[in-house]
């Protein structure tokens, strides 16, 4: 799990602000993943990348925005247009392995999370 | 889509009981069922995972059941240890194929496990 880093540690942001959390992989990992935390709501799903130049939209995508331009690198911009933004953001990466039975997925790997605080 | 639902929220044991903690999950096909440990402040680390060809899986003094009719997987510990004391998240996979290399899991709510020493 060392191969996945989330920078910062904690970012501190005024109301209306964008603000960039770095997440970066060397495990070769095709998919990466976007995830906030919330206590008491588990995890959900912000935005996810198969490839690079591709992105699709998760379960809670409004207010935020991502890129894909290096396989190892997927960053995510927290926009003035996200209402409630202070959470726990992990950043994970997923491969495939291919078994007698076809493709089975295989660990999701997190990175050690940002905390965002809006001031 | 996918709905995970996990029981306790809370579970306190005392040093050396088991532990089980509860999920179910809505969609039928969903075929792949990871259970994460996440300490305080840290990230969710995985700690075992079942696939629906499979009904039980151990690992040491973990294991996992899982039964497809009633849509339901347990996580079980045993002989628990004070460093067992952390938030324990289910999740399910998707059946919905999001292309190679990617896929989407939905996780429960957590339980936040107490080992008493």
């Amino acid at each position: 799990d060392g191969g996945i880093t989330q920078s910062p540690k904690y970012l501190f942001r005024k109301e209306g602000q964008n603000v960039t959390l770095s997440c970066e992989q060397n495990l070769n990992h095709d998919a990466m993943y976007w995830y906030r935390q919330d206590p008491g709501q588990g995890l959900r799903l912000i935005y996810y990348s198969q490839i690079v130049n591709d992105f699709q939209k998760g379960d809670i995508a409004e207010g935020y925005s991502v890129s894909r331009e290096k396989k190892e690198s997927f960053p995510l911009t927290v926009t003035s247009a996200q209402k409630n933004p202070t959470a726990f953001y992990l950043c994970a990466s997923s491969i495939f392995r291919t078994t007698g039975q076809g493709p089975t997925p295989a660990s999701k790997f997190f990175g050690p999370g940002t905390r965002l605080t809006v001031l | 889509g996918e709905n995970v639902e996990q029981h306790p929220s809370t579970l306190s044991v005392q040093e050396g009981d088991s532990a089980v903690i509860k999920c179910t999950y809505s969609d039928s096909a969903s075929n792949y069922f990871p259970w994460y440990k996440q300490e305080l402040g840290k990230r969710p680390q995985l700690i075992i995972d079942i696939r629906s060809n499979v009904g039980e899986k151990k690992d040491q003094r973990i294991a996992v059941t899982l039964n497809k009719t009633a849509k339901h997987f347990s996580l079980h510990i045993t002989e628990t240890q004070p460093e067992d004391s952390a938030v324990y998240f289910c999740a399910a996979k998707r059946s919905i194929y999001s292309g190679a290399g990617s896929y989407q899991l939905t996780f429960g709510k957590g339980t936040k496990l107490s080992v008493i020493p």
